[in-house]
């Protein structure tokens, strides 16, 4: 079956670094999309991996490693408005995205 | 701006009374997806269509419908809504399939059953 694993909650401090840890095994794989999702809205995208390495996009950044089967996702300088929800999905062969149920993220002042 | 519009945003229905669920887009995009997402969890598609050819997932229910008159418009309709079908329904879009697109999401319609 295709599974994809996050932690379902992570607290941090404003101002801190989190990084929120993705594993997967899909049938196939066609990269690796991160989304962000405030409470009761819809996700927005943030990043997308298909080559092995770290992208950086400002404050966040996204890592893969296709070989262990493993992102993450980092998040530096938080901000409270970076509390939210935050969503692993694999592309897989078929170019569906399978989806994590997400990791909420709570940031305290 | 280019966008991905749902409507009602929140949806009040009795146990059983049919619902539509609409969204529209004006991102000229090939692909439309339904997602039904309940608290705490992940996505889960219910169906998409690639232009007008429909694709349903084949653990969808029956009781769940779908309609694409157009490029621009897509309808879900829920047949006899159960306690169970209390959710938010996420519309997508996305240029094509075979090929890595993100997907452009609607805000959402929670939909409520009583």
């Amino acid at each position: 079956g295709q599974n994809i694993d996050q932690p379902t909650e992570m607290t941090a401090t404003e101002g801190a670094i989190v990084q929120i840890n993705c594993t997967y095994q899909t049938s196939g794989f066609n990269g690796l999309f991160w989304y962000q999702q405030h409470a009761g809205e819809a996700p927005t995208f943030l990043s997308y991996n298909v080559l092995d390495g770290l992208e950086e996009k400002g404050r966040f950044s996204s890592f893969l490693s296709r070989s262990k089967g493993y992102s993450y996702l980092l998040l530096k300088e938080l901000q409270m408005k970076d509390s939210a929800s935050y969503l692993c999905a694999v592309c897989d062969s078929n170019y569906q995205l399978i989806w994590g149920a997400g990791t909420k993220l709570i940031i305290k002042p | 701006d280019a966008m991905v519009i749902q409507n009602p945003r929140y949806q009040v229905t009795q146990f059983g009374k049919p619902v539509t669920l609409s969204c529209s887009q004006t991102l000229n995009h090939n692909v439309m997806y339904w997602y039904q997402q309940k608290s705490s969890q992940a996505p889960k598609l219910l169906f998409h269509y690639y232009d007008k050819d429909f694709n349903n997932e084949a653990d969808t229910p029956d009781n769940f419908q779908s309609r694409r008159p157009n490029t621009s418009f897509c309808f879900l309709d829920i047949r006899s809504p159960g306690l169970g079908d209390a959710a938010m329904y996420l519309c997508a879009t996305s240029r094509a399939t075979g090929d890595i697109y993100e997907q452009y999401f609607g805000p959402g319609t929670r939909l409520t059953v009583t």
